[in-house]
């Protein structure tokens, strides 16, 4: 596609119900990022792949989050167990790794809704 | 760690006036870059402009412009001859050269374009 495509668009979650977040990047970028997005915040960062590797995992906030990239395209971001305190905008951003430019492309997100 | 700091949570201008939202950054970093994203209510982050921090040079994007002070850690967005589309949240943010680590945001300031 044309740019970062994020699905669901809103999901709605019972406290404890896992849910699966899906975020496709444009395609032939190599970097994809997560971040999250509190109410009347800026975003932060979650976790990084390059391809299908994640080097980067320090801003998930516990260990109920966890993210996937197993092809180096589509990443799935999911959270176990969710919390009220998840609630929040999911943004994920990709971008060509290795360009001088380094600006990351970001999709719609996800607004998740715990219950 | 780098923060990012926006102190100007909302900003209100009549169309056509010129505009300028405030951002300053901490970091021990030599080499980054800087941005000014756009997040209009359909929450998809739109990037504005961008500086690199060994350009001394101010990034111009049309309308809009930089002033990028690198010994005070400053970094503002000039909007000329504002419109109403450019009403939304806009964010500062931060990225150290490499890029792994993910964008640092300010919290944003809420532009508002009035009639």
């Amino acid at each position: 596609g044309a740019g970062v495509s994020q699905s669901p668009r809103y999901k709605v979650a019972k406290r404890g119900q896992d849910v699966a977040l899906r975020c496709d990047p444009i395609s032939g970028h190599v970097s994809l990022f997560w971040y999250q997005q509190a109410l009347g915040q800026g975003p932060e960062f979650l976790t990084y792949f390059q391809n299908e590797a994640q080097l980067d995992k320090s801003g998930l906030p516990s260990d109920r989050f966890f993210a996937e990239r197993p092809e180096g395209s589509v990443s799935t971001l999911k959270i176990q167990r969710t919390q009220q305190e998840d609630s929040a905008v999911y943004l994920c951003a990709s971008s060509f790794f290795g360009g001088t430019q380094n600006i990351q492309y970001f999709g719609a997100g996800t607004r998740l809704s715990v219950l | 760690a780098q923060t990012v700091t926006q102190s100007q949570p909302e900003m209100s201008v009549q169309e056509a006036e010129t505009v300028t939202l405030s951002c300053t950054y901490d970091t021990s970093e030599n080499n980054y870059y800087l941005f000014w994203y756009k997040q209009p209510p359909s929450r998809q982050m739109i990037l504005v402009i961008r500086q690199e921090a060994y350009k001394q040079q101010n990034a111009t994007e049309n309308r809009f412009s930089v002033n990028f002070q690198k010994a005070a850690k400053s970094f503002s967005l000039k909007i000329s001859d504002s419109q109403l589309g450019d009403t939304a949240m806009y964010f500062c943010a931060f990225m150290k050269q490499g890029g792994a680590d993910g964008l640092t945001f300010g919290k944003g300031t809420h532009l508002i374009i009035q009639p």
